[in-house]
């Protein structure tokens, strides 16, 4: 079946850039999420690459897909404190399961000063 | 900016009791989700909601769960009998539209916490 693997930590010194790697199987994804979730809170949505692009760009996150290996990078640019959360890689198989979402077991991301 | 809103932020229930939790969905959104994590677990999809009747739903969505739109802006997710391992947060999501298409872009609730003892 479908399965979505993640490292479970990552140490990041405040000013580095951060690169979070998921991996998946399911050959078929067509979209790939990015999730942010801070302590108590809900996933916010950072972003999403649909499965015929390679990279997408959004400020200091950058996306990269490589479908051949099935894995799929976050990179965050001069990392702040604020990017301290866990992370969730997640896909969704094919467009006839808009929002059935495979999410991944989540990164836990920490920025030390 | 819209949100996708969730009440009650946090309920504690008895085993067995009935429990509803409530979503307003992004008003233009047409798809709606219902998702669970159970603490230090994975996000997992329970079921998805169009056209006022199920479209897909999980072997975690048993007769045991029931979902409803009871009116154009409330979205529902009802358990029944709940169990101590119902334990979890819930989330609500629903999927934005450009004109006639979804766009793919999936937007979650804060969560419902639910704690069944």
């Amino acid at each position: 079946g479908e399965d979505v693997e993640q490292s479970l930590f990552l140490s990041v010194r405040e000013g580095d850039s951060s690169v979070i790697n998921c991996t998946y199987t399911d050959s078929s994804s067509t979209y790939l999420y990015w999730y942010k979730q801070e302590p108590g809170a809900g996933l916010q949505l950072l972003t999403y690459i649909f499965s015929n692009m390679d990279m997408k760009q959004d400020q200091r996150l950058t996306v990269l897909l490589n479908k051949k290996d099935k894995h799929l990078s976050l990179r965050i640019a001069d990392t702040q404190t604020g990017d301290s959360a866990i992370y969730f890689c997640a896909e969704t198989p094919t467009t006839d399961s808009w929002g059935k979402l495979q999410f991944g077991a989540g990164t836990q991301v920490v920025v030390t000063p | 900016e819209p949100e996708v809103t969730q009440t009650p932020s946090h309920q504690v229930t008895q085993m067995g009791q009935e429990v509803i939790l409530r979503c307003v969905p992004i008003s233009n959104h047409l798809y709606f989700y219902w998702y669970r994590q159970i603490l230090g677990q994975k996000v997992e999809f329970l079921v998805s909601f169009y056209n006022n009747e199920i479209s897909e739903k999980s072997e975690i969505f048993d007769d045991q769960f029931s979902v409803e739109r009871p009116d154009g802006s409330n979205f529902t997710l009802k358990i029944r009998s709940t169990k101590l391992e119902d334990s979890a947060m819930y989330f609500c999501a629903s999927i934005s539209r450009s004109g006639t298409l979804n766009t793919g872009e999936l937007f979650f609730g804060e969560g419902s916490r639910l704690t069944v003892l």
